[in-house]
């Protein structure tokens, strides 16, 4: 089982939908998690670390399910300058190190 | 503004040939990262420096070098590039590498290998 899992993608959706995405982590020690957007050949930039009581920032609400080991992202009113990769990021339970996951494409139509 | 700068943004070097990579930050961090990333996968770590102290991952190529000579800045080496190790290389940093805190991207420098 891989570290971290992201569902494969790719999303196509129109403007002004509402898309989630989930994610899958192995390490029941982790204990840090993170949403991060990558735009096409850019690096990867945080978008909201995710807590265990959920959290919201303007349109994207982020959930944690410790006992299933589960995160999700929720995208409401998409835009079109939501298009970008989606990369579910976990604290892998010692310090310093980040697992990625392989992310999510996401595309928003006009 | 206070940030994480990679040079160059692409470098093309030729199969076999010696290829350095830099990073440097104005964050003051103390823990840096070096990360390759291929297409359509996720970054992969390499190794980071919490201060001096260099940590190599297990599956890191002994192809792989790095050197930080002061808190601002690290290199990548790739002492003998293969076609494989074409990829966008990551520097990132954290404040004190510690659980809760996030890592900060520089752009990335793309290689290619001919």
């Amino acid at each position: 089982r891989k570290e971290v899992e992201q569902d494969p993608g790719p999303f196509n959706v129109p403007e002004g939908a509402t898309v989630a995405f989930n994610c899958t982590y192995s390490n029941s020690a982790s204990q840090s998690f993170f949403w991060y957007r990558q735009d096409c050949r850019k690096e990867p930039k945080l978008l909201m670390s995710v807590y265990s009581s959920g959290n919201e920032d303007g349109r994207f609400t982020a959930q944690l399910n410790r006992a299933s080991q589960y995160i999700s992202l929720l995208i409401r009113d998409s835009k079109l300058s939501d298009s970008a990769t989606y990369l579910c990021v976990v604290n892998s339970g010692s310090n310093y190190k980040l697992t990625f996951g392989k992310g999510t494409l996401l595309t928003v139509n006009p | 503004d206070a940030m994480v700068i990679q040079n160059p943004r692409y470098q093309v070097t030729q199969f076999g040939k010696p290829v350095t990579l830099s990073c440097s930050q104005t964050l003051n961090h103390n823990v840096m990262y070096w990360y390759q990333q291929k297409s359509s996968q996720a970054p992969k770590l390499l190794f980071h420096y919490y201060d001096k102290d260099f940590n190599n991952e297990a599956d890191t190529p002994d192809n792989f070098q790095s050197r930080r000579p002061n808190t601002s800045f690290c290199f990548l080496d790739i002492r003998s590039p293969g076609l494989g190790d074409a990829a966008m290389y990551l520097c990132a940093t954290s404040p004190r590498g510690t659980i809760q805190e996030t890592q900060y991207f520089g752009p990335g420098t793309r290689l290619l290998v001919l």
